[in-house]
């Protein structure tokens, strides 16, 4: 399966604070994508990392991807009460999608 | 660009009757999604359209379920007859080509509640 995995399933953190949450997968990727949910919303793409790329950055939020362990981690720096949402991975596919970690940011 | 835009929002419904779910893709997109959400389950794909044909309904669960893109711009997600274990947020979603390098752009969803 190609399905990526999040962990942790939950995370809390105080405002202001950094938040890393991780996305593992089983076979080679092209490419891996990261979504937020906001609750009772849609998912809203937020950034895509190519294979061949080991870091990415857009705004506050930085991504990684380790191919090698077939891995991705997504930092959310400076973190804001608005950052409160589901994050999900999706690699090549898009067909399949973890259940997500869950970031509670506490003002 | 208002978006994908998925009616209704909430439906509620006695386990029996037929619930009819639609969406409307962002125009030009020639990629569109239907998926299922529940807190066991996760988000599961059910069936994908390119230009309207349906491409791979292998995550349909059951013959109950049916989905249709008469146009580029309108699909439906039937089920009938509907049963409690159907209730969860279905979401549609639609992108511009298809590949992992191509975002996809989801709807806000409809609950279902089937009781």
């Amino acid at each position: 399966s190609q399905q990526g995995e999040e962990d942790p399933q939950a995370l809390s953190i105080q405002e202001g604070e950094n938040a890393t949450m991780n996305c593992s997968y089983k076979t080679s990727i092209n490419n891996l994508q990261w979504y937020r949910q906001n609750s009772g919303r849609g998912l809203v793409h937020l950034i895509l990392i190519r294979s061949n790329e080991r870091e990415k950055h857009s705004g506050r939020l930085r991504v990684t991807l380790d191919t090698s362990k077939k891995s991705s981690s997504l930092l959310i720096t400076a973190s804001r009460a608005a950052d409160t949402a589901s994050y999900f991975c999706a690699t090549d596919s898009l067909f399949y999608f973890g259940t997500g970690t869950s970031l509670t940011v506490i003002p | 660009d208002a978006g994908v835009i998925q009616s209704p929002r909430h439906e509620v419904t006695e386990m029996g009757q037929e619930v009819t779910l639609r969406c409307k893709p962002i125009s030009g997109h020639d990629y569109l999604f239907w998926y299922r959400q529940t807190m066991m389950r996760g988000l599961e794909l059910l069936i994908y359209f390119n230009n309207n044909v349906p491409i791979d309904d292998s995550g349909m669960p059951e013959d109950r379920f049916s989905a249709k893109m008469p146009n580029a711009s309108f699909s439906t997600l039937k089920i009938q007859p509907s049963e409690p274990r159907d209730s969860a947020v279905y979401f549609c979603a639609s992108s511009l080509g298809f590949g992992s390098n191509t975002p996809l752009h989801f709807g806000n969803g409809t609950r279902l509640t089937v009781t």
